[in-house]
């Protein structure tokens, strides 16, 4: 059984740069998760999604920052344009349903020059 | 508020020793309650939940935790630690219809031969 897909699983780039991250969540499962995490802030949630719509966003930092989820099996999350401090492991996750634990992808490592 | 408080950031185990982590949760209500572990490039992986009934839960890896609600506290606990098992742990916590469980901000174990 496949678990939560990210790509890429590292990410190089320029300062300017427009940067997508890619996830696909487990089958079935109907809210998904994005997460970013460095060593000063921690794990961050930085937008939830329930059945594909977006419900709380509060956690994205800026308006360089969109997400989305245009079907149940995919979802973005882009950032332009990148800056330096946008370096950090970006985490998907996803979860069956209210109070179910979350299934972690292996995160995209995004290092912003 | 919700929170959850994990009060160790580091704990350093021989290999064998037994270990517990500490996580203390502020709730209204009985939370739903997780441990992860982070190993390093990887994601969170479930070692264990716990939403009712009996209050010592068994999870992966030879890993259990008590519930303990006079203590607002959730404890992992693992009779003897392997040199694998150094890693990042996170406790996390849900309330009844919330489909984001907040974390901890991690223990970092280190297990010395």
């Amino acid at each position: 059984d496949a678990g939560v897909i990210q790509s890429p699983r590292h990410e190089v780039t320029e300062m300017g740069q427009e940067v997508t991250l890619r996830c696909k969540p487990i089958s079935g499962h109907n809210s998904l998760f994005w997460y970013r995490q460095t060593m000063m802030r921690g794990l961050e949630l930085l937008i939830y999604f329930n059945n594909n719509v977006p419900i709380d966003d509060s956690g994205m930092p800026e308006d360089r920052f969109s997400a989305k989820m245009p079907n149940a099996s995919f979802s973005t999350l882009k950032i332009q344009p990148s800056e330096p401090r946008d370096s950090a492991v970006y985490f998907c996750a996803s979860s069956g349903g209210n109070n179910q634990p979350q299934h972690f992808g292996d995160g995209t490592r995004l290092s912003i020059l | 508020a919700q929170s959850v408080t994990q009060p160790d950031i580091h704990i350093t185990v021989s290999e064998g020793a037994s270990l517990e982590l500490r996580c203390n949760y502020s709730y209204g209500a009985t939370p739903y309650l997780f441990w992860y572990v982070q190993s390093p490039g990887q994601g969170l992986q479930l070692l264990l939940k716990y939403f009712s009934g009996d209050t010592l839960v068994q999870g992966i890896k030879g890993f259990e935790a008590e519930f303990k609600r006079s203590q607002s506290s959730f404890n992992l606990r693992k009779p003897s630690v392997h040199w694998s098992d150094a890693a990042e742990y996170f406790c996390a916590a849900g309330s009844g219809g919330s489909y984001i469980p907040t974390f901890g901000r991690g223990t970092s174990l280190i297990v010395h031969p």
